[in-house]
């Protein structure tokens, strides 16, 4: 099936850093891409949908000037925590669609394996 | 807005056990359902996908089914071994107000299967 990869994989960094991460589909290529969140016992809530050649959409409450993502590519959407602080120690899901947007009804979601990020 | 909610959110049974986990979702008006499989601290495993104009999907020991007008939908575990121990989730998918899609998840089961 389809890959998803993320990179990194965990990364601990100073409060006040930015971080970078790093979401690729390898196989496949995704005009669309979806960032999600999940923190320790809940599940993923879904942060904004990165689109290829536009702005992301964001969810509500997410703050666009925190959480920076840039689509540079088909294959590649990065996510950039800005002046990161402790609560946004999180575990950071990427996914991606196989099949085109207006395949809606068919296509399967493929996940990348997870960025666990640690704010000290 | 969509709410996805899972019942029960944890459960222990002994090996061997059928199962059957649930999920809800609050409106009907989907594209698909997908159940998957967490084991700590790693990614997400996709177990079955359903499309709305299915009733159920079947892999191995997993049954899923999917009723749209009444907004649930169940993953079946036959068998149950101590492997299958980890937090199952499902996931909504439906439009978004932009014309595009989202998937909405809910809170997953926590499985436990002891040997």
């Amino acid at each position: 099936g389809a890959v998803v990869s993320q990179h990194p994989s965990w990364v601990i960094c100073k409060s006040g850093t930015s971080v970078k991460i790093e979401c690729r589909s390898l196989d496949f290529q995704a005009t669309t891409m979806f960032w999600y969140r999940q923190f320790p016992k809940q599940s993923l809530m879904l942060m904004a949908t990165s689109n290829e050649g536009s702005k992301a959409t964001y969810e509500q409450g997410v703050e666009k000037d925190k959480f920076l993502i840039n689509h540079a590519s088909l294959t590649l959407s990065t996510l950039t925590v800005t002046s990161a602080h402790p609560e946004d120690s999180s575990f950071y899901i990427c996914s991606a669609p196989q099949e085109p947007e207006t395949l809606l009804s068919t296509d399967t979601q493929y996940f990348g394996p997870g960025t666990r990020l640690t704010v000290l | 807005k969509q709410e996805v909610t899972q019942i029960p959110a944890a459960l222990s049974v002994p090996e061997g056990e059928n199962l059957v986990l649930n999920c809800s979702f609050t409106d009907s008006a989907i594209y698909n359902l997908q159940w998957f499989r967490q084991d700590p601290g790693k990614g997400l495993t996709s177990l079955l996908l359903i499309q709305s104009s299915q009733r159920e999907q079947t892999s191995g020991r997993l049954n899923a089914s999917l009723d749209k007008s009444s907004g649930r939908s169940t993953l079946y575990i036959a068998a149950s071994q101590p492997g299958d121990s980890a937090t199952y989730l499902c996931a909504a998918r439906g439009p978004n107000n932009t014309g595009g899609f989202k998937t909405i998840f809910g809170a997953g089961t926590r499985l436990f299967v002891k040997a």
